[in-house]
């Protein structure tokens, strides 16, 4: 089956830097890689995602990249804000499957 | 238009007692999801039904686990007996199709 890793786990930042977060899949038929924010005491609420046949995809201050060659994308924050901060999970998912493979999370705080 | 819409949001409950947790879909989504997620294990798919009819329960822990879709827009989690280890919280998710899930807000729910 799938695998998905995530790093960091956890990433601190100065309000107005940008943060990282990189993620690799293992299934190369995967095909679709969204991205969810969970803040606290919330579910995970999908921010951004990305499909196979899309090298890069922008939206405000998120940007995800996908390296289909490496298997890995990458989701940027640009300009972070206090109410950035929250538990930032990618997932990677074929659609002959119904699964979503998540990665473990990245616990982002954006210090003021 | 309204969400995923998860009862209750907190449930604390004795071990031994029956535990019903709810799920109602977004309108018009056909899939559902229920995930349990706790600190050691992260995101953990439980069961998950299409068109109303369980395809994959595999992640059900034991059989004291089981759910069920009496309509298309609404499931039930039920957990009987229940145990301090079940402790977690619990979401469901509903999908279109093949695209993206979308997850409720989750029930806390505690076993003593």
């Amino acid at each position: 089956g799938e695998n998905v890793e995530q790093h960091p786990s956890t990433l601190s930042v100065q309000e107005g830097d940008s943060a990282v977060i990189k993620c690799t899949y293992s299934d190369s038929a995967s095909n679709y890689f969204p991205w969810y924010k969970q803040e606290l005491g919330k579910g995970p609420q999908l921010i951004i995602d990305i499909r196979s046949n899309v090298g890069e995809k922008k939206d405000q201050r998120i940007a995800v990249t996908l390296n289909k060659t490496a298997k890995h994308f990458s989701l940027h924050i640009t300009e972070t804000q206090p109410e950035d901060s929250a538990v930032y999970f990618c997932a990677a998912y074929h659609s002959n499957d119904y699964k979503l493979s998540f990665g473990a999370g990245t616990t982002v705080t954006v210090r003021a | 238009d309204a969400g995923v819409i998860q009862s209750p949001r907190h449930e604390v409950t004795e071990m031994g007692q029956e535990v019903t947790l709810r799920c109602k879909l977004i309108s018009g989504h056909n899939s559902l999801f229920w995930y349990r997620q706790t600190m050691m294990r992260g995101l953990e798919l439980l069961i998950y039904f299409n068109n109303n009819v369980p395809i994959d329960d595999s992640g059900m822990p034991e059989d004291r686990f089981s759910a069920k879709m009496p309509n298309a827009s609404f499931s039930t989690l039920k957990i009987q007996p229940s145990e301090p280890r079940d402790s977690a919280v619990y979401f469901c998710a509903s999908r279109l199709s093949t695209d993206t899930q979308y997850f409720g807000p989750g029930t806390r729910l505690t076993v003593l």
